[in-house]
């Protein structure tokens, strides 16, 4: 147990769903962060959140949509997905950037 | 922009045998560097890391890492792996002091170990 916790586990959803992914620690992190972590691919970094605000959205498709109403909640919305957005998103939060990064168990998701 | 090389993709080994995963990064500037191990289903954990100091670092389960700034390397290493060390071995590096800089990641590497 990481202090990161990440629902759902898995998730299938058709390209014409609408669907979200819930992060939440209680670590008083204040930095959050979603990953993409696809088979033979490095992490892929996707948004970064710093006391709320985004401060990094790595070229991302707007049909993943972040959310980060407190320090402890992130959510990425997903909507109109393609087969090749099937991938482990992870959750990870720190504070600051001289401390380590600490995951969630991630969401499967499945496109289909 | 920043960039983690992790040179090995599979390293197969039989237990007992010594370990060594190489990883090279390019950023000129101050790098926070970090291993981490996901072990099959499991999430993303923190083996060691260096910010700062003795560029030789220990972490859990008897990993090392040595910091050579000349050569852009922070390479793992083990003396004796055991079966239970299978597992994927990712190397990451985050820049500067600043809060909220996400680590950037290698591509990782698959270790086997055969008892």
């Amino acid at each position: 147990e990481t202090g990161v916790t990440q629902t759902p586990r898995h998730l299938v959803m058709g390209m014409t769903n609408k669907k979200s992914l819930k992060c939440e620690q209680h670590l008083g992190h204040n930095a959050m962060y979603w990953y993409k972590q696809s088979a033979k691919k490095p992490l892929e970094l996707m948004f970064v959140y710093n006391f709320k605000e985004q401060t990094e959205n790595n070229s991302v498709p707007s049909r993943f949509s972040p959310e980060c109403p407190n320090s402890s909640h992130l959510f990425l919305h997903l909507h109109t997905l393609q087969p090749e957005d099937s991938a482990l998103y992870l959750c990870a939060s720190s504070r600051g950037s001289i401390t380590e990064a600490f995951f969630g168990q991630g969401t499967r998701l499945t496109v289909v | 922009a920043q960039s983690v090389s992790q040179h090995n993709h599979h390293v197969i080994l039989s237990e007992a045998a010594s370990l060594e995963l190489g990883c090279n990064y390019s950023y000129g500037g101050t790098v926070n560097l970090f291993w981490y191990v996901q072990y099959p289903g499991q999430h993303l954990q923190l083996l060691l890391k260096y910010f700062s100091g003795d560029p030789l670092v220990k972490g859990i389960k008897g990993f090392e890492a040595e910091f050579i700034k000349s050569k852009f390397s922070f390479n793992l290493r083990k003396p004796s792996v055991q079966w239970s060390d299978t597992a994927e071995y990712f190397c990451a590096v985050n820049e500067g002091r600043q809060a909220g800089t996400a680590l950037i990641f290698g591509k990782g590497t698959t270790l086997s170990v055969s008892s």
